[in-house]
């Protein structure tokens, strides 16, 4: 089946400083993409939805200008999240739809914990 | 409004029995996707089992089956003969139509006790 990569699957930084996640279709073209953020023993939180060439579509209570979406290539969407901070630690996955309709694929996650 | 409710915080059942977990849901669209997720311990998704809203039989894999009742806007997983590894969260999920955004509940941690 097709195969969602993550890079890095987990991260250590200091507040202050900027942390970019990787979310790669590895063998189909993924037109959107989803970023989700989930906290300790809760849900996927969906923070917004990425448009290969266009402005990524944010959810209501997050922040463009933090986390900063790039679509660049059909295969590769990046969240960075700028001047992180402990409040930022979380576990942040990526999902890409497939061609079929039972088809949602997931990145294994990226575990970021901001000192 | 909620697009998904799972109303089962926590669930235990004991090893080879059968277990359900509940998922209700709300939209308007006439065409959706329902989907049913497993997230070990390590965090990755697991994809467990689909059933379209057009879909008339209720989906089945393995030892996963799906009773989708589409009037109540219900579409239950049960696991059956159930193993230790299948302790884990467990998570239902919705798209509506197109390729519109996927909605998460809140998720039901499953233990299975030998």
């Amino acid at each position: 089946g097709a195969v969602v990569s993550q890079h890095p699957s987990w991260v250590i930084c200091k507040s202050g400083t900027s942390v970019k996640i990787e979310c790669r279709s590895l063998d189909f073209q993924a037109t959107t993409m989803f970023w989700y953020r989930q906290f300790p023993k809760q849900s996927l939180m969906l923070m917004a939805t990425s448009n290969e060439g266009s402005k990524a579509t944010y959810e209501q209570g997050v922040e463009k200008d933090k986390f900063l979406i790039n679509h660049a290539s059909l295969t590769l969407s990046t969240l960075t999240v700028t001047s992180a901070h402990p409040e930022d630690s979380s576990f942040y996955i990526c999902s890409a739809r497939g061609s079929r309709a039972d088809e949602q694929f997931f990145g294994p996650g990226t575990r970021l914990t901001v000192l | 409004a909620q697009k998904i409710t799972q109303t089962q915080p926590g669930m235990f059942v004991q090893e080879k029995e059968a277990v359900t977990l509940d998922c209700t849901y709300d939209t308007s669209d006439q065409s959706y996707g329902l989907f049913w997720y497993k997230q070990p311990s390590s965090g990755e998704m697991i994809f467990l089992i689909y059933q379209g809203s057009y879909d008339e039989q209720n989906a089945t894999e393995g030892r996963y089956s799906l009773n989708f009742q589409k009037a109540r806007k219900s579409a239950n997983l049960v696991i059956s003969a159930s193993q230790l590894g299948d302790s884990a969260m467990y998570f239902c999920a919705m798209r509506e139509g197109g390729w519109s955004q996927f909605y998460f509940g809140t998720g039901t941690s499953l233990t299975v006790i030998p």
